[in-house]
């Protein structure tokens, strides 16, 4: 199957500081998400990105689908951004909306 | 609009007693998924359903886990008898559909039923 691997596994931020969270997959995709795992255990979807970039607020999600690899930035992080991201991708032949998670980023930003 | 509603949220249970979880999604969502996150790991998929149809329950253990969307609508996850691997949180999620559009796929998850096996 798919293997989507996710880097750095932790990270530790200054309120204030920006970071760069990657996914890496071994196929080719026609569905990308980034969540944001809560410290309470909710799932937020953040970015619904395939392919190209988009841009929320702080957050910005670029998605290259040919060389196999979506970005996640944060700026300016605060300490609600802590919590697990998770990348989750659907092979191109799938087609039926089974996302297949990463491992995760546990991110902490520190006041 | 309301979003995915899970009950319980927590539950302790005995090894070999079992368990259920119910779901709601969000109106007008055909499809829903059963995600099981075990700690410290990112959350594997159980079963979906499109509508009442099972679309895929490959990695479903079926000697043990049961699941029904009998409507269409709200769907029951059950476990019997239960192991100590089972101790994990059991989230729920629904999407507008599949091919519908290609933005239909996106997830909406419930906030999770916590499962401790003693």
């Amino acid at each position: 199957g798919i293997q989507v691997e996710q880097s750095p596994p932790d990270l530790i931020l200054q309120e204030g500081a920006n970071s760069t969270l990657r996914c890496n997959f071994s196929d080719s995709v026609n569905n990308l998400q980034w969540f944001h795992q809560n410290p309470w255990g909710q799932l937020i979807n953040l970015f619904y990105i395939p392919s190209g970039t988009k841009q929320n607020g702080r957050l910005s999600a670029t998605t290259v689908a040919t060389e196999r690899y979506s970005l996640l930035y944060i700026s300016s992080s605060q300490t609600t951004d802590s919590g697990v991201y998770f990348c989750a991708v659907e092979r191109e032949s799938s087609n039926t909306g089974k996302l297949i998670f990463g491992q995760g980023t546990t991110l902490q930003v520190k006041p | 609009e309301a979003g995915v509603a899970q009950s319980p949220r927590y539950k302790i249970i005995e090894k070999r007693q079992s368990v259920a979880f119910w779901c709601n999604p969000i109106s007008g969502h055909a499809t829903l998924y059963w995600y099981q996150q075990i700690l410290g790991q990112g959350p594997k998929l159980l079963i979906q359903f499109q509508n009442n149809g099972v679309v895929d329950d490959s990695q479903l253990p079926k000697d043990r886990f049961s699941a029904e969307r009998l409507k269409g609508v709200d769907s029951t996850l059950k476990i019997q008898p239960a192991k100590l691997e089972d101790s994990a949180v059991y989230l729920c999620a629904s999407s507008l559909g599949m091919g519908v559009y290609s933005g239909a796929n996106v997830l909406t998850f419930g906030a999770g039923s916590r499962l401790t096996v003693l």
